[in-house]
């Protein structure tokens, strides 16, 4: 089982709409959590970081669960180019800042 | 723009060949961290070099190995490569080892 679970995909929604994605980890000695975003053939950006009390940077609001090991993101008033693969990443308490990324959720956003 | 490089683009090599990348991290970074992204997967942590020391390392064999040096860049090698190596080799810089991690753009091997 991989550390870190996210929904397949592909979503295709329509402009305007509210997407969630969501995350599962299982070390229960994660300690920081982030969603990054990846443009095709591009490297991933840190979207946001999540914590525990729930954020939220404009459109997109992410939430961690500690007792269910679970993250979400979602995206409201979906625009084309949110067209990406949006990836969970953990990481661990230790000597380094190793990232642990899940698989990624691609998102098609269509006219 | 990350002000993270790395170089070259794209690189095709043949089975048991040797490769070696490379990346220059953003100035005033002193931590740099490799990662493998196969495709449609993830990227998967190979290590971390800090103050040209290797600062940890993923579930990679041997033939995996890198450098740092002074002004902080930091070279991947891999030896006697395989099909599997064929993917997207990220370098991420940070301020140091606990700090937000800056991808480049990567280097896109094939081997065939």
């Amino acid at each position: 089982r991989k550390e870190v679970e996210q929904d397949p995909g592909p979503f295709n929604v329509p402009e305007g709409a509210t997407v969630a994605f969501n995350c599962t980890y299982s070390n229960s000695a994660s300690q920081s959590f982030f969603w990054y975003r990846q443009d095709c053939r591009k490297e991933p950006k840190l979207l946001m970081s999540v914590y525990s009390s729930g954020n939220e940077d404009g459109r997109f609001t992410a939430q961690l669960n500690r007792a269910s090991q679970y993250i979400s993101l979602l995206i409201r008033d979906s625009k084309l180019s949110d067209s990406a693969t949006y990836l969970c990443v953990v990481t661990r308490q230790g000597g380094y800042n190793k990232l642990i990324f899940g698989a990624g959720t691609r998102l098609a956003v269509h006219p | 723009e990350t002000g993270v490089t790395q170089s070259p683009t794209h690189l095709i090599k043949t089975r048991g060949q040797q490769v070696t990348l490379r990346c220059s991290s953003q100035s005033g970074h002193n931590t740099v961290s490799w990662y493998q992204q196969a495709l449609g997967q993830g990227p998967q942590f190979i290590f971390q070099y800090y103050r040209e020391e290797e600062n940890g390392r993923g579930n990679f064999p041997p033939r995996f190995s890198g450098l740092q040096f002074p002004n902080y860049s930091s070279e991947l090698n891999v030896n006697a490569l395989e099909l599997d190596d064929s993917a997207l080799y990220l370098c991420a810089s940070s301020l140091g080892t606990g700090e937000t991690q800056y991808f480049g753009p990567g280097t896109r091997l094939l081997v065939l």
